[in-house]
């Protein structure tokens, strides 16, 4: 099956720093990738979908100037979490989708960034 | 109110016991929906997709309600490693955007 990786799979920072987390599918060109982050005992919420070479589309109420989306290749995006403060300790989880009309829609996660910010 | 409610749990029940979990959503315009499983710390993984007819998968039955908007999972013969977070996900009306719920966590004891 096709595989999405994320590193790093786990960062500790000091708040006020910025934190990069990159995803990458490592046998299939993804043409679109999705940002979700999991608070603990609660779903996985969207904060972005990004297509490569263009803007990320952010959800309503996520900062598109605090977490920076960049989809520069169709293999690689990245999040990029500046100015991190404690409430932005989450569980960070790509995933990527081949894309090229309805037949395309699954969805491969990676395995997630743990990110506590002290 | 939510897009997609789930209860919670945790259901505890032990090896071999039939256990079902229910979801239900509200956006009557979802057109695909899944079960995923999620164990701790890690990232939800694909169990199976949900189907109008209703499908199974080895000792997974998934059905869908279109008319009263939910879906349900059996799982039958229990085995400890099933226990997990059950994560109910659907496809928005138009979009590759995935809706989850927040999950009912299960436990199955020996």
């Amino acid at each position: 099956g096709a595989v999405v990786s994320q590193h790093p799979s786990r960062v500790i920072c000091k708040s006020g720093t910025s934190v990069k987390i990159e995803c990458r599918s490592l046998d299939f060109q993804a043409t679109t990738m999705f940002w979700y982050r999991q608070f603990p005992k609660q779903s996985l919420m969207l904060m972005a979908t990004s297509n490569e070479g263009s803007k990320a589309t952010y959800e309503q109420g996520v900062e598109k100037d605090k977490f920076l989306i960049n989809h520069a290749s169709l293999t690689l995006s990245t999040l990029t979490v500046t100015s991190a403060h404690p409430e932005d300790s989450s569980f960070y989880i790509c995933s990527a989708t081949p894309g090229g009309g309805p037949s395309s829609t699954t969805q491969y996660f990676g395995p997630g960034t743990r990110l506590t910010v002290l | 109110r939510k897009e997609v409610e789930q209860d919670p749990g945790p259901f505890n029940v032990p090896e071999g016991a039939t256990v079902a979990f229910n979801c239900t959503y509200s956006n009557s315009a979802s057109q695909s929906f899944f079960w995923y499983r999620q164990d701790c710390r890690k990232e939800p993984k694909l169990l199976m997709s949900v189907y109008s007819s209703g499908n199974e998968d080895g000792r997974f039955t998934a059905q869908l309600n279109r008319a009263s908007q939910y879906i349900s999972l059996l799982i039958r013969d229990s085995k400890l490693s099933d226990s997990a977070t059950y994560l109910c996900v659907l496809h928005g009306d138009s979009s590759y955007k995935l809706i989850f719920g927040s999950g009912t966590r299960l436990l199955v004891r020996p």
